[in-house]
């Protein structure tokens, strides 16, 4: 089976760049989504399709996906940005999700 | 405004069966490209996808629970219903349903609330 893996979790200082990784095979040749989620609340869609934002996101959030990796990048992170961040893929019509990166704004 | 509400008990005894319901409005499942799916999550845990009902009736599972799933449409059309079959503790989780559409290529573009669903005895 399809299997997607995100580090545990990600520091940055307030006001500078994040960047969470979720890898896996080829995973250039999918559509890849990003969700976050904050707790004790529901996954809100950030990222559709490698790199498009959702009506209602900040341009702050962005993404690529290459070779083996995707990539979620949150410039000028804020303290609302805290929050755990899944990515998503299809694959063989099931859908995957990244175990999940704890993002901490310091 | 797409909504989707989860419902059904909130504690479930080893063995048996859960039913759940997820309740929808703004968008129909008869609409090409629309499906309802469920994610779960386990206390502290990451996500994981279970099932996914389709505009014109297919349905997907998890490979590794698909012989206790069951995903179908209620006798009201803004309702899909999940039940899970000999129900563990492991099973113990937060249960999401989600709009999912091909204008987002597939991605889950709206979120129920959750329901906790205990599994014990």
């Amino acid at each position: 089976s399809f299997e997607l893996t995100q580090p545990l979790s990600v520091s940055v200082a307030l006001g500078q760049t994040a960047r969470i990784t979720c890898e896996g095979n080829n995973i250039g040749s999918k559509n890849v989504h990003w969700y976050q989620q904050k707790p004790g609340q529901a996954p809100v869609l950030v990222i559709y399709k490698d790199s498009k934002r959702p009506s209602g996101i900040p341009e702050r959030f962005s993404a690529s996906n290459s070779g083996n990796t995707a990539t979620l990048t949150i410039s000028s992170a804020q303290a609302g940005d805290e929050a755990d961040y899944y990515c998503q893929v299809w694959d063989t019509l099931t859908a995957v999700f990244g175990g999940g990166t704890k993002l901490t704004v310091l | 405004q797409i909504t989707l509400k989860e419902s059904g008990p909130t504690l479930v005894k080893p063995t048996q069966t859960l039913t759940l319901t997820c309740t929808f409005s703004g968008f129909s499942l008869t609409t090409s490209g629309g499906a309802v799916g469920w994610i779960r999550q386990p206390p502290g845990k990451a996500l994981e996808w279970l099932a996914l009902l389709y505009w014109d009736g297919n349905e997907r599972y998890s490979p590794s629970l698909q012989s206790r799933l069951t995903i179908t449409k209620a006798t009201s059309k803004n309702q899909v219903v999940l039940t899970m079959t000999n129900l563990d503790p492991v099973d113990t989780a937060t249960y999401f349903c989600a709009h999912r559409d091909t204008t987002v290529a597939g991605a889950f573009d709206s979120w129920g609330q959750g329901i906790l669903v205990i599994v014990s005895s």
